[in-house]
């Protein structure tokens, strides 16, 4: 196993339009992190899924914002209508189940709106 | 609510130099700690952890413990190299808070020749 995977790595878009990226979280967990980074700052939670169920979503995730883990395994993070603002670093981590164990991040996403 | 304060950045230490970053946190109730580091154009990377109070987390000379009547977990080596250049975030997973991570801010070290 070589750990979470992300792609695409970068994606550059214009304003308005539709992106989708994907996670492939380590084959034996079952939990499934979404954060965003902004330069400077620290990674923000933005959604969790425990195997396909979606758990917990952040205040702070738009309706523009969806999350997918349809089968337990690979997740999608969409964003709809892309703003300038969106531009950041998207992450995402994996970890088991049990209580006190850490994530697992993958290399991140970078997403530039033009 | 659950958050971490970090030490502000950046750090700049000359190599073999003795390095603390400072970690506060406030949680709902009984967390577990983390350190990941971030090292240019990577990914966020485990450094250590500690889950119950006076535990000491350690990896690659880096120590933190975890002390609850202070609520912190900073961080510390003894004698950086160039190669510990990076960005340093303290973090906290507290189930009774929910299930996400709470990241600090992140603190950036450069380690200078």
């Amino acid at each position: 196993d070589t750990g979470v995977s992300q792609d695409p790595r970068h994606k550059i878009t214009k304003r308005g339009q539709n992106v989708t990226f994907r996670c492939d979280p380590i084959s034996e967990h079952n939990r499934l992190y979404w954060y965003r980074q902004t330069l400077g700052q620290g990674p923000e939670f933005l959604t969790y899924f425990q195997n396909e169920a979606q758990l917990e979503k952040s205040r702070l995730l738009s309706d523009r914002f969806s999350a997918e883990r349809p089968k337990g395994s690979f997740s999608t993070l969409e964003i709809q209508r892309t703003e300038q603002g969106d531009s950041a670093m998207y992450l995402c981590a994996s970890s088991l189940e049990a209580v006190m164990t850490e994530a697992f991040f993958g290399q991140g996403t970078r997403l530039t709106v033009v | 609510g659950n958050s971490v304060t970090q030490m502000e950045g950046p750090v700049t230490l000359s190599e073999e130099a003795f390095l603390t970053i400072n970690c506060t946190y406030t949680a709902t109730g009984y967390p577990s700690l983390f350190w990941y580091v971030q090292y240019p154009g990577e990914g966020l990377q485990l450094l250590l952890k500690a889950t119950k109070a006076d535990d000491k987390g350690s990896n690659k000379g880096f120590e933190a413990t975890y002390r609850k009547e202070t609520t912190s977990f900073h961080l510390e080596k003894g004698s950086v190299q160039v190669s510990d250049s990076a960005v340093y975030f303290c973090a906290l997973s507290d189930r009774a808070g929910g299930n996400q991570f709470y990241f600090g801010t992140g603190t950036s070290l450069t380690v200078i020749p």
